[in-house]
């Protein structure tokens, strides 16, 4: 079945630091590929998406490349912010009739000033 | 402005209750689901349901319980079956089924905590 598989964490950065989150997936056909951000006592919000190979998604700085040959779609910011700290989930769906997202497990990212 | 309406925000019971939780959209989707997300585990998926009076288990059905008898609602029952009951729920909604590039619209969640 499908899965997505995210890099362990948690993740500590400095202010103004590079971000990169890892994200690789097992899939049948060619899903569309998502990252969700949850910050502290809320839901999830969608960050950025992309529904085909080499497609960029991007969103608030963050920027995700949809790579068919590698089965990733890694998470990069050039320069992370207090306000990023948060909980960042990769996530995949399928087509199909009965097509639902499937998630990685998250990963925390908290951003020091 | 459209969007998904858990309650309670916090909800607490003794062991051997079944509590209901609530969930209300108005986004006029037609697919609901439920999932229950615990430290170290990210999401896992409770039921989900397609379309009114329809709805089918997702990786964790066992204890709970679902209805759909409206489009806008799609209640969870957790029942005194569920072993580990204490979560944060996340209830969540999408568009047409089968469309991929439909994002998922999820709600604040409800942190049950069973004693």
């Amino acid at each position: 079945g499908d899965s997505v598989t995210q890099m362990e964490g948690p993740v500590t950065l400095s202010e103004e630091a590079f971000l990169t989150i890892n994200c690789t997936y097992t899939a049948t056909g060619y899903p569309s590929l998502f990252w969700y951000v949850q910050y502290p006592g809320e839901g999830l919000q969608l960050l950025l998406k992309a529904t085909k190979a080499d497609d960029k998604g991007s969103n608030k700085g963050f920027e995700a490349t949809y790579r068919k040959e590698t089965t990733s779609f890694h998470l990069e910011k050039g320069s992370v912010q207090v306000s990023d700290s948060a909980v960042y989930f990769c996530a995949l769906m399928n087509t199909g009739a009965n097509s639902k997202l499937t998630f990685g497990k998250g990963i925390t990212l908290s951003v020091r000033p | 402005d459209g969007g998904i309406t858990q309650s309670p925000k916090y909800l607490f019971r003794k062991e051997g209750q079944n509590v209901t939780l609530s969930c209300e959209q108005n986004l006029n989707h037609d697919a609901m689901y439920w999932y229950r997300q615990d430290p170290g585990q990210g999401l896992r998926l409770i039921y989900y349901s397609q379309i009114v009076n329809d709805f089918q288990k997702g990786d964790i059905a066992e204890g709970y319980s679902v209805s759909r008898e409206k489009k806008e609602s799609f209640p969870l029952t957790v029942t005194s079956a569920q072993k580990n009951p204490t979560a944060f729920y996340l209830c969540a909604s999408s568009g047409p089924p089968g469309q991929s590039n439909s994002p998922l619209h999820f709600g604040n969640g409800t942190r049950l905590t069973v004693t």
